[in-house]
């Protein structure tokens, strides 16, 4: 089955820095793969995510690249906020109703 | 945008009693959702999944005996632990696959069980 990696465990930046968090998959038919921000007490967001047949895609400061042969992907927050601490977790899905199989996660702390 | 609501929120129940979970699916009908478990500062772990008038596909490991899901229509999943025990007490959230080719998986807010 799909086996997804996810790193760092934890990371901290400086207000106004950018933040990354790199994941890889096992399972080549894996086509879809989510990310997720999770805050304490509460179920995953849904940030952005990305299908493969795109190799990048951007919604404002986040940004996510996929490369498929080396099968990882990656998620990019520029400007980040205090606001976007937060546990982020990666995740990658086959389709056909298959479940999501998640990574992880990584804490993000950003300091004012 | 695709909705899922969960209830209750949290709970808290004795040992040896049953809790039963409900997972909506607010704007969309959802032939399959699934049921995660998550422990303090842990990934989610997958359960099961539930499909509509079918039974569910548990994952190796979670007791289908225990953990009991119905899916009863298109927009209802319930989980229910029966005879609940302190180990059992953990972070519990549902998954919908929403429908269409630009699928996605829309989480509910989860719930807190804690059995005392």
């Amino acid at each position: 089955g799909e086996n997804v990696e996810q790193h760092p465990s934890t990371l901290s930046v400086q207000e106004g820095d950018s933040a990354v968090i790199k994941c890889t998959y096992s399972d080549s038919a894996s086509n879809y793969f989510p990310w997720y921000k999770q805050e304490l007490g509460k179920g995953p967001q849904l940030i952005i995510d990305i299908r493969s047949n795109v190799g990048e895609k951007k919604d404002q400061r986040i940004a996510v690249t996929l490369n498929k042969t080396a099968k990882h992907f990656s998620l990019h927050i520029t400007e980040t906020q205090p606001e976007d601490s937060a546990v982020y977790f990666c995740a990658a899905s086959e389709g056909s109703h298959t479940p999501l199989v998640f990574g992880k996660g990584t804490r993000l702390s950003v300091i004012a | 945008g695709a909705v899922v609501s969960q209830h209750p929120s949290w709970v808290i129940c004795k040992s040896g009693t049953s809790v039963k979970i409900e997972c909506r699916s607010l704007d969309f009908q959802a032939t399959t959702m699934f049921w995660y478990r998550q422990f303090p500062k842990q990934s989610l772990m997958l359960m099961a999944t539930s499909n509509e008038g079918s039974k569910a596909t548990y994952e190796q490991g979670v007791e289908k005996d225990k953990f009991l899901i119905n899916h009863a229509s298109l927009t209802l999943s319930t989980l229910t632990v029966t005879s609940a025990h302190p180990e059992d007490s953990s972070f519990y959230i549902c998954s919908a696959r929403t429908p269409g080719p630009n699928y996605g998986y829309t989480f509910g807010s989860g719930t807190r069980l804690t059995v005392v």
